[in-house]
C-alpha cells in the first residue's frame, strides 16, 4: 500500500522569504502523479501543483515550485516570497495512474507566515 | 473549468438520525468522483468513488452509502448516524481523462 509522509507539523516563515515543506512516500509503481494541496481557514482544498513521475522536470507555478527525487521518493514544495495568504495547512498526495483512483494524503503540514 | 458545489454547507445532527450530504459539478462531463472525510486535525481518507451513474466502490466499510443518480451528481447518506461519523466531508472531482482532483467547498457534520 502506498504511504504519504509529512514529517514536519508545524513550520514557521517570515514574509517575503523562501520556505520548504517535506513530503516522502512509498510505492512500488513506476508511474504515479504527486500533488500539493492547500487548505485554508475555510477548509477547502486546493489544488497548488502537480508532478508527474515520469518527468525528470520539476513542476513549477508561479511562487510554488517542487523538488522531486524519485530514486530517493521525495517530494518537496518550496514557496518563493511568502505572502501572508499563503498560512495555511499544505498536504502532500499521492496518486496511482489508472481510470479511478485515490488520493493518499499524508498527515499535513501547516505553515505560517509572519510579518 | 470545473465548480463543484456541495450542501449543506454545515449540519448538526442528532444520533440516529438519516443524512444526505449532496455535492454536484458543473462545467465537465462524465467526472469521476469521490468522498473523502477529514477527521480533525488529520489528512483525507476516502469513502467512496464512482466512475459513472449508479457504479459506487467503496474503500471503507462503515455506516455510509453513496448514490450517483445523474452524471454530475453524488450523494453521500446515512440511515442512522454515529457519533464516529462526526467530520468534514469533502466531494472532489476529477474531468475525463484527467489526473487531478479538484474539491468542492466541504460539509462540516457534527453528529450530538
Amino acid at each position: 500500500a502506498q504511504t504519504v509522509t509529512q514529517s514536519q507539523p508545524e513550520m514557521s516563515v517570515q514574509e517575503a522569504e523562501t520556505v520548504t515543506l517535506s513530503c516522502t512516500y512509498d510505492t512500488s509503481e513506476s508511474d504515479y502523479y504527486l500533488f500539493w494541496y492547500k487548505q485554508p481557514p475555510s477548509r477547502q482544498m486546493i489544488l497548488v501543483i502537480r508532478q508527474e513521475a515520469y518527468k525528470q522536470q520539476n513542476a513549477t507555478e508561479n511562487r510554488f515550485s517542487v523538488n522531486f527525487q524519485k530514486a530517493a521518493k521525495s517530494f518537496s514544495l518550496k514557496i518563493s516570497d511568502s505572502q501572508l495568504g499563503d498560512a495555511a495547512m499544505y498536504f502532500c498526495a499521492y496518486r496511482r495512474t489508472g481510470t479511478a483512483s485515490k488520493l493518499t494524503f499524508g498527515t499535513g503540514t501547516r505553515l505560517q507566515v509572519t510579518l | 473549468s470545473q465548480t463543484i458545489h456541495q450542501w449543506p454547507a454545515t449540519l448538526v445532527q442528532p444520533v440516529g438520525s438519516p443524512l444526505s450530504l449532496e455535492c454536484t459539478v458543473e462545467g465537465t462531463s462524465n467526472p469521476n468522483l469521490y468522498w473523502y472525510r477529514q477527521a480533525a486535525g488529520r489528512g483525507l481518507q476516502l469513502l467512496f468513488y464512482s466512475v459513472g451513474i449508479g457504479q459506487i466502490s467503496s474503500e471503507v466499510p462503515q455506516n455510509l452509502s453513496a448514490s450517483r443518480p445523474q452524471d454530475r451528481q453524488f450523494i453521500l447518506s446515512s440511515k442512522k448516524l454515529l457519533l464516529s461519523d462526526s467530520g468534514f466531508y469533502l466531494c472532489a472531482a476529477e474531468g475525463e481523462g484527467r489526473n487531478e482532483q479538484f474539491f468542492g467547498p466541504g460539509t462540516r457534520l457534527t453528529v450530538l
